[in-house]
């Protein structure tokens, strides 16, 4: 059964880089066509789509987001990380990763647990 | 303000019918963009419900259903239970923003 686990920082400081990693189970993240996400949650409100990859380096990002976000791939641990730059407060939110089968226009269809992240000096 | 507005809340008693709309426009669902329908339950990663606009995932029960006509789309669960309540949300693509959109949410209240 697939599996997906973010890690990172729980508390960033504001104009600092936010960076997660997400590790996957089960599933090499090279060896099948699939596209892989982030999708984030603040506090009390609804989804919001960060970007999609596939692990060979196409990537599409929310418009709103794209000056500050970087994804990249480590296929020897198979991991995918994610990082935003100059945090702000309306950045603080619970962070998911999970799997695109074809991309951004399709389902996101294993989600990790999410892991929380708050931007606070 | 998302591209596709879904109703804050919906409620139905035990053993009804209730339907969630997602409602969108030219540039997402009408343009014939596939949605999805996900169920997050309090403290939980969301889970994917339907896909593909109809398409159930293996072990979502057949309660739920989902439809697409023009630019709308719709969930439905028959027979409520106490376990459904939950915020659900609708997903699609959107070519003006060019990416993937979703819904604000609704809340289900099982009464």
């Amino acid at each position: 059964q697939l599996q997906l686990q973010e890690s990172g920082p729980g508390l960033v400081k504001p104009s600092e880089t936010l960076s997660l990693t997400c590790t996957v189970s089960s599933v090499s993240i090279s060896s099948n066509s699939y596209y892989w996400g982030w999708i984030r949650q603040p506090p009390g409100k609804g989804l919001e789509w960060i970007g999609s990859f596939y692990y060979s380096g196409s990537t599409h990002y929310n418009p709103s987001l794209k000056s500050r976000v970087t994804t990249s791939v480590d296929t020897s641990k198979n991991q995918f990380s994610l990082k935003l730059s100059s945090a702000t407060a309306a950045d603080t939110a619970v962070y998911y990763c999970a799997r695109n089968p074809y991309g951004e226009l399709s389902q996101f269809d294993y989600w990790g647990q999410g892991t929380l992240v708050t931007v606070s000096s | 303000q998302s591209v596709l507005t879904q109703p804050p809340s919906v409620s139905g008693a035990p053993g009804q019918r209730v339907t969630i709309s997602c409602t969108g426009s030219s540039s997402n669902i009408g343009a014939g963009y596939d949605v999805h329908w996900y169920q997050q339950l309090p403290g939980t990663a969301p889970k994917l419900l339907i896909y593909a606009n109809i398409n159930r995932p293996s072990g979502v029960p057949d309660r739920f259903s989902g439809s697409r006509s023009g630019t709308s789309a719709s969930l439905a669960i028959t027979g409520l239970q106490a376990e459904d309540e939950a915020n659900y949300y609708c997903q699609s693509y959107d070519t003006s923003l060019s990416g993937s959109v979703f819904g604000r949410g609704t809340k289900l209240t099982v009464l």
